[in-house]
């Protein structure tokens, strides 16, 4: 059974970083591309990052282009996404999420429960 | 960036009926190189993350009920729900992910009339 568990939210100041990490079990984890997709308090979805499943390649929403970097260790069966110079508007209920495919050209097909992160003074 | 715009933002349907659920993208998302729309539908129910209901515009999950069916090709897409349960009461979602950024749609949230 696919399982992702997210981790790393927390309140944080604005201009302040967080580290949020995705513990993944239940299939070969270098084998998929990985997403983050975030959900603001009672708004929609939106996509953040995507990265291989080498980790060679990796592309962003604009609106964290330059802040957030998306990063991942196959050893240890684990995504991370590092935010920088957050902003109020970055707060969120952030998903890890397993792509269908081996492309970063792909839906996801599996999520996880989600990791809050709270951006406020 | 591609602009996914879904109709109606909310439904309520009748126990049993047929629910319908729209989704325009401002360009198309079919790739002649791979003849496949790169359109999913995903399911968020309150309080769960979100779950894949339909990939390549009309293919559906394992484990997704057959009443769940997706069609649609270019730049207008279709979320059908043939019989209408209450566990299906969410907010659903369409997504591109023909180019990047992926875009979702703005939701439509499904109620029992």
């Amino acid at each position: 059974e696919v399982q992702l568990l997210e981790s790393g939210g927390g309140l944080v100041q604005p201009g302040g970083s967080l580290r949020l990490s995705c513990a993944a079990s239940g299939f070969t984890f270098s084998d998929y591309a990985m997403s983050w997709v975030r959900q603001a308090p009672g708004k929609g979805l939106e996509w953040v990052s995507v990265i291989s499943g080498s980790g060679d390649s990796t592309q962003y929403a604009d609106s964290v282009k330059g802040r957030f970097t998306i990063s991942r260790d196959n050893s240890k069966n684990t995504l991370y996404l590092q935010m920088n110079s957050l902003r109020v508007e970055d707060t969120a209920l952030y998903y890890c999420a397993k792509e269908g495919c081996t492309s970063i050209r792909c839906y996801c097909n599996c999520w996880g429960q989600g990791t809050l992160a709270t951006v406020s003074s | 960036d591609i602009e996914m715009t879904q109709s109606p933002d909310s439904l309520a349907v009748s126990p049993g009926e047929r629910a319908t659920i729209n989704c325009k993208s401002s360009q198309s998302v079919f790739s002649s190189s791979s003849d496949k729309n790169f359109l999913a539908w995903y399911q968020q129910k309150p309080g769960q993350p979100p779950k894949l209901l339909i990939y390549w515009a009309s293919t559906r999950e394992s484990g997704v009920p057959d009443r769940f069916s997706g069609s649609g090709s270019g730049t207008d897409f279709t979320l059908t729900i043939s019989s209408l349960q209450a566990e299906d009461v969410a907010v659903y979602y369409c997504q591109q992910y023909y180019t990047i950024p992926r875009t979702f749609g703005q939701g439509t949230k499904l109620e029992i009339k």
